[in-house]
């Protein structure tokens, strides 16, 4: 089933760990978004990709690390994890740099 | 700055009319987006509007004016399946998308 996916979908981290969030797309959208999303804040773009090879800043990005090695992967890297970093974060991807965003179906993280 | 408003609850009645507003400033713009995410779930598109006017797909509508920095999403025939959040987004002059912080939609029977 053509989508994006990501993993895990949910965990527990203990603060000052490390933890990678999994992103990867099927349908060959060339850019690709990763989003925090907290109660009674909109969603906050932490990074993005217009296309493989490059990445930018986003809003909120401190803490935060991405690489776009391909097309179809877009991982998230927190290097050491903090518990203001506890939030659900959303993979999107989309066709251009101008259009449509499919999310993926996010990952809750706890940091304690 | 940018910045996104729209209202944080509404209540509705099942078979009912909706209209969600929302009101945008932001550095420049190139579309506005609807999406609707039930709880614990994703966001997924509902609507776009990159000129004036009045986009109609089924039971949803969705307008917009530039002018006034403002655009609305209608719900017809409302169903309770339609209880979920209403996130509006705005691609600004960088084409990233600059987030409303939703409105929660209650139907009631």
């Amino acid at each position: 089933t053509a989508g994006i996916t990501q993993a895990p979908t949910s965990q527990i981290l203990a603060a000052g760990r490390s933890m990678t969030l999994r992103c990867t797309q099927d349908m060959r959208h060339n850019a690709m978004y990763w989003y925090r999303q907290d109660l009674g804040l909109g969603l906050r773009l932490i990074h993005y990709s217009n296309t493989a090879g490059t990445t930018g800043k986003g809003e909120v990005p401190d803490g935060y690390s991405v690489s776009r090695a391909n097309t179809d992967d877009f991982p998230l890297t927190l290097a050491s994890a903090v518990p203001s970093q506890t939030s659900v974060y959303f993979c999107a991807s989309s066709d251009s740099e101008s259009g449509g965003q499919f999310f993926g179906p996010g990952t809750r993280l706890t940091v304690l | 700055g940018q910045n996104i408003d729209q209202p944080t609850e509404m209540t509705a009645t099942e078979g009912a009319i909706v209209q969600i507003n929302c009101t945008y400033q932001t550095s420049g713009f190139n579309g506005l987006f609807w999406y609707q995410q039930h709880a614990g779930e994703a966001p997924t598109f509902l609507s776009y509007n990159v000129l004036d006017g009045l986009e109609e797909k089924g039971r949803f509508s969705s307008f917009l004016s530039r002018s006034k920095g403002y655009s609305y999403l209608l719900l017809k025939e409302l169903q309770m399946k339609d209880s979920a959040s209403y996130l509006c987004a705005v691609e600004d002059s960088n084409y990233q998308l600059i987030w409303g912080a939703g409105t929660k939609l209650i139907i009631k029977p």
